[in-house]
């Protein structure tokens, strides 16, 4: 069954201090990997695709990466405008579907 | 372009009633979804559609139906509304290809009472 974990669900840091967030992930063939961002009473919004193990790709003070087995939404010296929720969903090279993890819940104070 | 656009933006009903949630994206996307989220959980598929004219169902199709009568629009059919439909809903739309990125919708709430 394809299925999608995020982890922490939330997590609090201070103006500058870098982290990650996890996206662990089982399909039966990844077609690709998405991340979002999803601001309170918003849709979510395109972050990044990773198609392959080994695949990185950055955007401002994100990078994200991609394993086998997981991907890692890494944050550089994030600012409170970087606070949010971050989804992350696979797309299986079976179907059409995507799955969606629950999300981390992202707070970071000045 | 609008995007994808939803409407209503929120929605009481009473048990019992039934609604359209509408969808349209102007992108010319073939793909189209519609999503349910709830606190703490993540979003769940309940139909998608490739294309005019073909739908299918996703993880959580119970109590829904929709149609597909033009590219752009992708309406959302909720029969005799229960409390469990209580939700906020994503209509979403991607085009097939080497990017099949999903663009998502400002959401509907709807809440039945």
């Amino acid at each position: 069954e394809d299925q999608v974990t995020q982890s922490p669900e939330a997590l609090r840091l201070q103006e500058g201090e870098s982290s990650s967030l996890n996206c662990s992930y089982t399909v039966s063939g990844l077609r690709g990997l998405f991340w979002y961002r999803q601001d309170p009473g918003k849709g979510p919004e395109f972050l990044f695709t990773l198609y392959s193990a080994g695949e990185e790709k950055e955007k401002e003070r994100l990078k994200a990466t991609l394993t086998k087995k997981e991907s890692f939404l890494h944050i550089t010296a994030p600012k409170p405008e970087d606070s949010a929720t971050y989804l992350c969903a696979v797309q299986a090279n079976t179907g059409n579907q995507f799955y969606f993890g629950t999300g981390t819940s992202l707070t970071v104070i000045p | 372009n609008a995007g994808v656009t939803q409407t209503p933006k929120f929605r009481i009903l009473k048990i019992g009633q039934s609604m359209t949630l509408q969808c349209a994206q102007d992108m010319n996307h073939n793909y189209m979804y519609w999503y349910r989220q709830d606190p703490g959980m993540g979003l769940k598929l309940i139909y998608y559609s490739v294309g005019a004219g073909i739908t299918d169902k996703g993880e959580v199709p119970n109590g829904y139906n929709v149609s597909r009568s033009t590219t752009e629009d992708f309406p959302l059919r909720l029969e005799l509304a229960a409390p469990s439909q209580t939700s906020v809903y994503f209509c979403a739309s991607s085009r097939p290809g080497g990017e099949e990125t999903q663009y998502f919708g400002p959401g509907t709430r709807l809440l039945v009472l």
